[in-house]
Order: structure tokens, then C-alpha cells, then sequence
């Protein structure tokens, strides 16, 4: 079955390095999306995209995240100026095109910002 | 703005009880329910979900869940859990103003003793 696969497992970071966190979508979607989770919270919406632009973003996703699909299989979270809140576990999920509410998830990048 | 609540955050069972996590979100227009399950280490994967229809929709592993729309709730059955079914059980609602937005609850960390 088809997965949604994220690299890295595990990122430590210094308070003010840029991250880039990587994601495989599901080959045939053509949805996607971040969400994170801080320890202990919820798991939160931070951004959707398709058709190469951002379709919809969360209060949380501010000027220091971006995203960006730099080739046909590649989604990418960016943070720059990482601060000690950013610490988080990052969910990527994709759906297919006719079934875009069903979203299927990645194991997750746990970041850890020192 | 839309809300998902979970109020049992921790259950424990035994195996062969029955199980039922509630769910209620706050919203009053058309939404799409879901229940994700995450075992432990693995990532987020879909239990079961709703979209309109026969209102107790069945999903994976002998789950169900029951909308019932004058109360708001999504609740989540299983008549005889497992121990395979130790895991976190989270809710979920997509609303018709949040594109594909997928707002969660807090999550239910489920126990099953063998």
C-alpha cells in the first residue's frame, strides 16, 4: 500500500538555523499538507497546497515557514530562524484528486530546537 | 471557530470490554468526520469517516462510530477491543468553510490490558 514517507525522523537544531523538512506525497495526489504537534497538544493545521500554490494557512504559519514542491515527488517545509517553540513533531499528508478530504499521513520529523 | 473535543484523554480496558471514545465538535453547518488512530511509533492512519449517508459508518479492525448530528457527536465503538488496539485515538472534522482543513481533537491515549 502506498505510503506517505518523511525525512528526517528526527532533527536537533540550534535556535536560529533554517530547517527544511522533507516529504514523498502519495505518487497520484495531488493535495498537501503540514500540520504539527507539540508535545502534549493538539495536532495542529498549519498549511495546505495545491496546484503549485498555497490554497489555504493557519495563523501559525507566519513569514518564517514556507513551502515549496521542488519536483514531481518532493514536498518541502521550510523554517527559517527556528525558535524553541517550533519544537514539535511535523506531520506531511496527501490526498488524491476527487477524495481530497480523505488525507493520508506520514510518520512524522520530530524537531527539537535547542 | 470550529472545535473538536475528546474528553476522555486516558482509558484503560480490558481486553474482550467494549469500548466507546467520545467526540463532539462545534460547528454548525456541513462537516466531514474522521477518527485516526496512531499506534505506537507508527504514524497517523485512518480509522474510519464520515461524509454523509447512513449515519454509523463502520471502518477498519471491527471499529464504528455513530453521527449523530443533533448532538454534535461522533462517537467511537468497538464491542470487544484488543490488546493490538493499545494506541491514541484521535477525532477529527473537516467543515465546509475549512476547505480541507482537518481540525483536531486532543486525542484519547487508549490501554488495553491482555
Amino acid at each position: 500500500e502506498p505510503e506517505v514517507t518523511q525525512t528526517p525522523s528526527h532533527q536537533v537544531t540550534q535556535m536560529g538555523q533554517e530547517v527544511i523538512l522533507r516529504c514523498v506525497p502519495i505518487s497520484n495526489h495531488l493535495y498537501f499538507y503540514w500540520y504539527r504537534q507539540i508535545l502534549g497538544q493538539k495536532v495542529e493545521f498549519l498549511v495546505s497546497f495545491y496546484n503549485n500554490e498555497i490554497s489555504e494557512k493557519s495563523e501559525i504559519f507566519d513569514d518564517q515557514f514556507s513551502v515549496e514542491r521542488p519536483d514531481g515527488s518532493n514536498f518541502t517545509l521550510k523554517i527559517r530562524s527556528t525558535k524553541l517553540e517550533d519544537s514539535a513533531m511535523y506531520f506531511c499528508a496527501s490526498s488524491a484528486v476527487g477524495m481530497k478530504e480523505t488525507q493520508y499521513f506520514g510518520p512524522g520529523t520530530r524537531l527539537l530546537v535547542l | 471557530a470550529q472545535s473538536v473535543s475528546q474528553h476522555n484523554h486516558h482509558v484503560i480496558l480490558s481486553e474482550a470490554a467494549s469500548l466507546e471514545l467520545g467526540c463532539n465538535y462545534s460547528y454548525g453547518g456541513t462537516v466531514n468526520l474522521f477518527w485516526y488512530v496512531q499506534y505506537p511509533g507508527q504514524h497517523l492512519q485512518l480509522l474510519l469517516k464520515y461524509f454523509s449517508g447512513d449515519p454509523l459508518v463502520k471502518g477498519i479492525k471491527g471499529f464504528e462510530a455513530e453521527f449523530i448530528k443533533s448532538k454534535f457527536s461522533f462517537n467511537l465503538r468497538k464491542p470487544s477491543v484488543q490488546w493490538s488496539d493499545t494506541a491514541e485515538y484521535f477525532c477529527a472534522v473537516i467543515t465546509n468553510t475549512g476547505f480541507q482543513k482537518l481540525v483536531f481533537g486532543t486525542g484519547t491515549r487508549l490501554l488495553v490490558s491482555p
